[in-house]
């Protein structure tokens, strides 16, 4: 089946740092989707790509879609405590019909 | 502006009892609607998938059900609840080519 491989799958943060995660597939994707899950909630969309190359940006956090097709990151600058917890990345591969293929999730957590 | 509710937040049930966790979609028509379920601290496992009224597509054999008796409405069912089905299930609706999908709250689960 089609795999999306997402890290790291944890990272420890000092506040005002900046923070770098990223996903790559086995097939060339058409959408690229960036969420974040605080505990106990549903995860919120972030940033929605849907073109090779794309960069978009959502007040500190930016995103890109890989030149490749394979492939995205999601940057955090400057962070905050309110940046901690789950980042999903999910893709829809071409023809996949409606199915999103989902990364295994980023926690973020802030040194105290 | 569109809203998804899912209740209840937080469900304990003994095994073997039914089960029944409902999904509705205000402000908008049509939508596709999902089900996933998700282990403490792992991704997302989509459980169903619905393009509409009656049209249940299952992912992954299981004890579990799915209906949409109305176009808005998606149920997740069980007869008899195993320990295995313990989890955070989280109901989502998207639309439109390349949709995006936004999430409801979620429900714990927990089977004792």
């Amino acid at each position: 089946g089609q795999q999306l491989n997402q890290s790291p799958q944890s990272m420890f943060i000092q506040e005002g740092e900046d923070v770098s995660m990223n996903c790559t597939s086995s097939s060339i994707f058409n959408t690229w989707l960036w969420y974040k899950q605080d505990p106990g909630e549903g995860p919120v969309l972030l940033i929605a790509l849907y073109k090779a190359g794309e960069l978009t940006s959502n007040g500190r956090l930016t995103a890109q879609f890989g030149i490749t097709r394979k492939d995205s990151f999601l940057n955090i600058s400057a962070s905050i405590p309110s940046d901690v917890g789950i980042y999903f990345c999910a893709g829809r591969f071409m023809d996949s019909n409606y199915q999103l293929i989902w990364g295994a999730g980023t926690k973020l957590i802030i040194k105290p | 502006s569109q809203t998804i509710h899912q209740w209840p937040a937080t469900l304990v049930q003994p095994v073997g009892s039914p089960l029944s966790l409902e999904c509705t979609v205000e402000g908008t028509s049509n939508p596709n609607l999902y089900w996933y379920r998700q282990a403490a601290g792992r991704g997302l496992q989509l459980l169903f998938y619905s393009v509409g009224i009656g049209q249940i597509s299952s992912e992954v054999p299981q004890n579990l059900s799915a209906s949409r008796p109305q176009d808005r409405q998606f149920i997740l069912s069980s007869k008899k609840l195993l320990l295995s089905d313990s989890g955070f299930y989280l109901c989502a609706w998207g639309a439109g080519a390349n949709e995006k999908l936004f999430f409801g709250s979620g429900t714990q689960l927990s089977v004792l």
